[in-house]
């Protein structure tokens, strides 16, 4: 199975920050990557597909990059709105569709 | 709109069962893969298992195969999901989700705690 790294598991920054979050695979996957959004006590969010690919209605301080085996997802003006738990998932080749761990986003 | 209601939680004994189901609305049903993942309490998300448009294909993870079998009924609109042999490690909210590999709608969540 693929393994998904994420980095920091968790982090603090102030509004207006600019964040990145990282995503490994342990194994090339293309750009079969989407990152989503979980704000506390609600299902998951899709924000961005194919690695880079926004979803209708994300607003665009949201972005996403890489390809193979390191991904990013960025955040480039961070605000109170944003604070969750974000996911990577890979959707390569056959199942399982492995999740990252998970990095929780909060405010300073 | 899409909307995706999951039911069937509940309390389960270790090495019982369990059936979740699923009810879909807001788009046509029988041309998504559906799936299922599950988040244990305090921890991230688990792919668990995912059925295509006409149950013809089914996948799971390791840890619930044998264990675990999808279904679906297409005049329903609805996927279920059978779980036997529960274990402690099954205790998860479980979601229902439309997509084969990522997903784009989730369900509220289900919640299935296994204990004795």
């Amino acid at each position: 199975d693929i393994q998904m790294t994420q980095s920091p598991s968790s982090l603090s920054a102030s509004v207006g920050d600019r964040v990145t979050i990282t995503c490994r695979a342990s194994q090339g996957i293309r750009n079969n990557l989407v990152w989503y959004q979980q704000k506390a006590g609600r299902a998951p969010n899709l924000l961005i597909i194919d690695a880079s690919t926004l979803r209708s209605g994300v607003p665009p301080r949201f972005s996403g990059s890489g390809s193979g085996t390191d991904f990013a997802l960025t955040i480039s003006s961070l605000q109170p709105e944003d604070v969750a738990t974000y996911y990577c998932q890979n959707f390569d080749g056959a199942p399982p569709y492995t999740f990252g761990q998970g990095t929780k986003v909060e405010i300073k | 709109e899409v909307q995706i209601v999951d039911s069937g939680g509940g309390l389960a004994q270790p090495g019982g069962s369990l059936r979740l189901s699923c009810v879909a609305s807001g788009f046509t049903f029988s041309r998504y893969w559906m799936s299922w993942v599950r988040q244990a309490p305090g921890k991230g998300l688990e792919w668990v298992a995912n059925i295509k448009e006409d149950g013809t294909e089914k996948n799971y993870v390791d840890s619930v195969k044998g264990r675990f079998t999808l279904s679906r009924d297409n005049a329903k609109n609805s996927v279920y999901l059978q779980m036997n042999s529960l274990g402690a490690e099954d205790t998860a909210l479980y979601y229902c989700t439309r997509g084969r590999g990522w997903v784009d709608y989730w369900g509220q969540g289900t919640v299935v705690t296994v204990s004795s």
